[in-house]
């Protein structure tokens, strides 16, 4: 079956700019989770939601990340007045269940800001 | 505040040898450490997991050993193949929602 997809895979946004990034999740699974991950560094953690539920959105960095799933499957990341510092790929992961379960990640979106 | 490290950048192998890739986490309440494997303009596949009730687990050419005392994991490739080199990161999670990640090494199997 299809994995975990994204789009667009790159953007390009001026600074000020606000960007929206879509995860589809593999079909069936409840958990979504969106990282971010800074040149030579490793993935970070922003949200995770179960089903359409966020239950956790402590690493957002600023309130200019916002983060939905509204009917449980597709989710977007949109971030607001987007800053330089937001360059990074933005990576979605899921998962069939929710805590300590494998990880499935999608390619990413590479967004850069300038 | 780094709580998963990977203190090795990178790492060359001849192919046919071990590969041998280090972790080490400072959160004693992490029970499940997982590594990925990531080839450029993909997103990391999962490799192989353990969980802090044992400490060791294999699959195929890939184990993976636990030395929870020590705070310690570490993946083993053997043998290594061109085909593995890529980028690895290890994760662990505890009792929260968080995975959290190391920094990767870039392994690079010469053939």
């Amino acid at each position: 079956g299809a994995g975990v997809s994204q789009s667009p895979r790159y953007k390009v946004a001026k600074r000020g700019q606000d960007v929206a990034l879509r995860c589809d999740p593999i079909s069936g699974h409840v958990s979504l989770f969106w990282y971010q991950q800074a040149l030579g560094q490793g993935p970070e953690f922003l949200t995770y939601f179960q089903n359409e539920a966020q239950l956790d959105k402590s690493g957002l960095p600023s309130d200019r990340f916002f983060a939905e799933r509204p009917e449980g499957s597709v989710s977007t990341l949109k971030i607001q007045r987007t800053q330089q510092e937001d360059s990074a790929v933005y990576l979605c992961a899921s998962s069939s269940r929710g805590l300590a379960t494998t990880q499935y990640f999608g390619p990413g979106t590479r967004l850069l800001v300038l | 505040d780094q709580q998963v490290k990977q203190n090795s950048p990178s790492l060359s192998v001849q192919e046919g040898r071990i590969s041998i890739l280090n972790c080490d986490y400072t959160n004693s309440m992490f029970d499940y450490f997982l590594w990925y494997k990531k080839y450029p303009a993909e997103g990391p596949t999962f490799l192989i997991s353990i969980s802090s009730i044992k400490d060791k687990n294999e699959d195929g050419r890939f184990t993976v050993f636990l030395n929870k005392s020590a705070k310690h994991l570490s993946l083993h490739i053997v043998p290594s193949q061109p085909g593995d080199s890529a980028v690895y990161f290890c994760a662990a999670s505890g009792t929260g929602n968080q995975f959290y990640f190391g920094t990767g090494t870039s392994l690079t199997v010469i053939p």
